[in-house]
């Protein structure tokens, strides 16, 4: 059964950058099969696309997030990672990472971020 | 203000159905497959109805989805108290090329 974690940092200071990773485990690390994502819950609120990676090598961001966001991927250490420069406190978040099939059918427990003043 | 139109909450008897809307426009669902999340409280999403109205393996066959136009609806009969959860509509949409989901909907099984 495949399984994703999320790590990194519960707290981040604002106007410093997140980082967070994905491990996947119990099945294919695959980018060139399975496209891979990032979504987010603000505290209370509904979810937010954040970024895939696409299968095919292409990264598609979200409108309200490219410029602030980057993907990688590590396939030798089934790694999936996003960086989110300049916090404020409106990317306080549950942070979820997810495989994308047209749908997004394996999710990660997620990661509570709270971004400080 | 989300891309696609939930109602933000929705309650039920133990054994009845409910209908879960979710209103989209040509760029979004009538354009591409919709899929349904269900979200229990503290714990993360879980696909239930992926291209329209194939259920997920393990999703019972209370849950399923339909699409007409630019609407989806999620249907759930036989409610049951554990159903209680917070539902969410997701698809892709190529004017904003974004992935998009509803704002959810909240339902209570009294």
């Amino acid at each position: 059964q495949l399984q994703l974690q999320e790590s990194g940092p519960g707290l981040v200071k604002a106007s410093e950058t997140l980082s967070l990773s994905c491990t996947i485990s119990g099945g294919s690390f695959s980018t060139t099969t399975y496209s891979w994502a990032w979504v987010r819950q603000p505290p209370g609120k509904g979810l937010e696309w954040i970024a895939t990676f696409y299968y095919g090598g292409n990264t598609y961001y979200s409108p309200s997030l490219m410029g602030r966001v980057t993907l990688s991927v590590d396939t030798s250490k089934n790694l999936f990672s996003m960086r989110l420069k300049s916090v404020t406190a409106a990317d306080t978040a549950v942070y979820y990472c997810a495989r994308y099939d047209y749908e997004f059918d394996y999710w990660g427990q997620g990661t509570l971020v709270t971004v400080s003043s | 203000q989300s891309v696609l139109t939930q109602p933000p909450s929705m309650s039920a008897a133990p054994g009845q159905e409910v209908t879960i809307s979710c209103s989209g426009s040509s760029s979004n669902i009538g354009k591409n497959y919709v899929s349904w999340y269900q979200q229990l409280p503290g714990t993360a999403p879980k696909l239930l109805i992926f291209e329209n109205d194939k259920r997920q393996s393990g999703i019972p066959d209370r849950f399923s989805g339909s699409k007409s136009g630019t609407s989806a609806t999620l249907a759930i009969t036989g409610l049951q108290t554990g159903d209680e959860a917070d539902y969410f509509c997701g698809t892709w949409d190529i004017g904003l090329r974004a992935a998009v989901f509803g704002g959810g909907t909240k339902l209570t099984v009294l």
